[in-house]
């Protein structure tokens, strides 16, 4: 079935750093991928989202691009800030899959920036 | 404003009580979710509706109830039969553009067991 995997958190970073929150999947038909941003005490926020291979999803300096030939969707930003800190998800959604528009998450990782 | 609003931020269920979540969306979405999210994990689905007077159970349906009476409205009902109610609850609602979805989320609220 379909599935998301993600790195293991928590990742803790100085600010200015580069971020790579890596993310590969498994999937039948055509995954539509996410990243989901998650405050302390807060719903999910949408942070970007590519819909076809070779896709690139960009927001607010972050960037992740779609590789079918890797299955994978990795989270990137050049220079990570404290309000950056919080938990990252990836998610797919395949409108082939047998129950519409489910979204399959990843585990979420857990980002600190520290100043 | 358009957006997802659930109510409330935090509920206390006694045992045996049945409890509900509220959730409402006026971005005239067809579709609506329930997940849960436990400490450190990700969200499992719990039920959806993808249109009026229609749902169907999720992965962890067992316990819970829902009822889609109104296109902007999805409220969730956490019943006593649902031994570990103890979890973040979160509505989403989507659109679909072509054959692409995109999920968004409510604020969720926090159900905590006395």
């Amino acid at each position: 079935g379909n599935s998301v995997t993600q790195m293991e958190g928590p990742v803790t970073l100085s600010e200015e750093a580069f971020l790579t929150i890596n993310c590969t999947y498994t999937a039948t038909g055509y995954p539509s991928l996410f990243w989901y941003v998650q405050y302390p005490g807060e719903g999910l926020q949408l942070l970007l989202k590519a819909t076809k291979a070779d896709d690139k999803g960009s927001n607010k300096g972050f960037e992740a691009t779609y590789r079918k030939e890797t299955t994978s969707f990795h989270l990137e930003k050049g220079s990570v800030q404290v309000s950056d800190s919080a938990v990252y998800f990836c998610a797919l959604t395949s409108l082939f899959y047998n129950q519409g528009g489910k979204l399959i998450f990843g585990q979420g990782t857990e980002l600190s920036v520290k100043p | 404003d358009g957006g997802i609003t659930q109510s409330p931020k935090y509920l206390f269920r006694k045992e045996g009580q049945n409890v509900t979540l509220s959730c409402e969306q006026n971005l005239n979405h067809d579709a609506m979710y329930w997940y849960r999210q436990d400490p450190g994990q990700g969200l499992r689905l719990i039920y959806y509706s993808q249109i009026v007077n229609d749902f169907q159970k999720g992965d962890i349906a067992e316990g819970y109830s829902v009822s889609r009476e109104k296109k902007e409205s999805f409220p969730l009902t956490v019943t006593s039969a649902q031994k570990n109610p103890t979890a973040f609850y979160l509505c989403a609602s989507s659109i679909r553009q072509g054959v692409q979805e995109t999920q968004y989320f409510g604020p969720g609220t926090r159900l905590l067991v006395l």
